[in-house]
């Protein structure tokens, strides 16, 4: 079955560091690999995804992350934190069938602190 | 475009009433999904909609949770009755093809 971790339910840093949330997956086959972020009272938003190619995926808002095979995870990652990236972090993997269901990790908060 | 619309935006309820959420999902998607987060645990799959055809229920909790949609439009999901673990975010997601999702803004059940 397919699976993913979130290790840490909450990661804090000082603006301006750089930031890691680190995603472990478990799959069968070629993972597809998507962040998405949840704001205060906002919906879920695509932040970036690995589908195939380059190992390190750049998405919004500033954010990438790496795609490594052989220690299956794909940590978010942003050089230079923002307190405005204070948010709900969630590591999604697409099941392969018909219905392309995402697998969910339990969301990691980011607290971004002046 | 307008994106996948959600109403209502919060719902508190009594145990053992009736509540429908709604998803209006992206025109011309006929591809349509909900998930569900119950507090502080992972976001779970509950179903998914080929327009009006359900292609995969198996994430539905039980049979207190009918889903519906209704002409491959709007989809509604009609929780009878609410318990108290019901309670927490019901997220609606489209998409023309499948996997390519667009996610609505949630609406969080509150069930007392």
């Amino acid at each position: 079955a397919q699976s993913v971790a979130q290790p840490e339910d909450q990661v804090n840093v000082a603006e301006g560091n750089p930031l890691t949330v680190k995603c472990t997956y478990s799959v069968s086959g070629n993972p597809y690999l998507f962040w998405y972020v949840q704001y205060p009272n906002r919906g879920l938003q695509f932040l970036l995804k690995y589908i195939t190619g380059d190992n390190l995926v750049k998405g919004s808002y500033g954010f990438e992350a790496e795609f490594n095979k052989s220690q299956t995870s794909f940590h978010l990652k942003k050089p230079s934190a923002l307190v405005s990236d204070s948010a709900l972090y969630f590591c999604a993997v697409r099941e392969i069938s018909n219905t392309g269901k995402l697998i969910f990790g339990q969301g990691t908060t980011l607290q971004v602190k002046p | 475009e307008a994106g996948v619309t959600q109403f209502p935006s919060h719902s508190v309820i009594e145990k053992g009433q009736t509540v429908t959420l709604r998803c209006d999902p992206i025109s011309g998607h006929d591809n349509l999904y909900w998930y569900r987060r119950v507090m502080g645990k992972e976001i779970k799959f509950l179903l998914h909609f080929v327009k009006e055809s359900k292609q995969d229920e198996s994430g539905m909790p039980n049979n207190r949770f009918l889903a519906e949609r209704t002409g491959g439009t709007y989809s509604t999901l009609k929780v009878q009755p609410a318990e108290l673990e019901d309670s927490g975010v019901y997220f609606c997601a489209s998409s023309q093809v499948v996997g390519g999702y667009t996610f609505g803004s949630g609406t969080r059940l509150t069930v007392v």
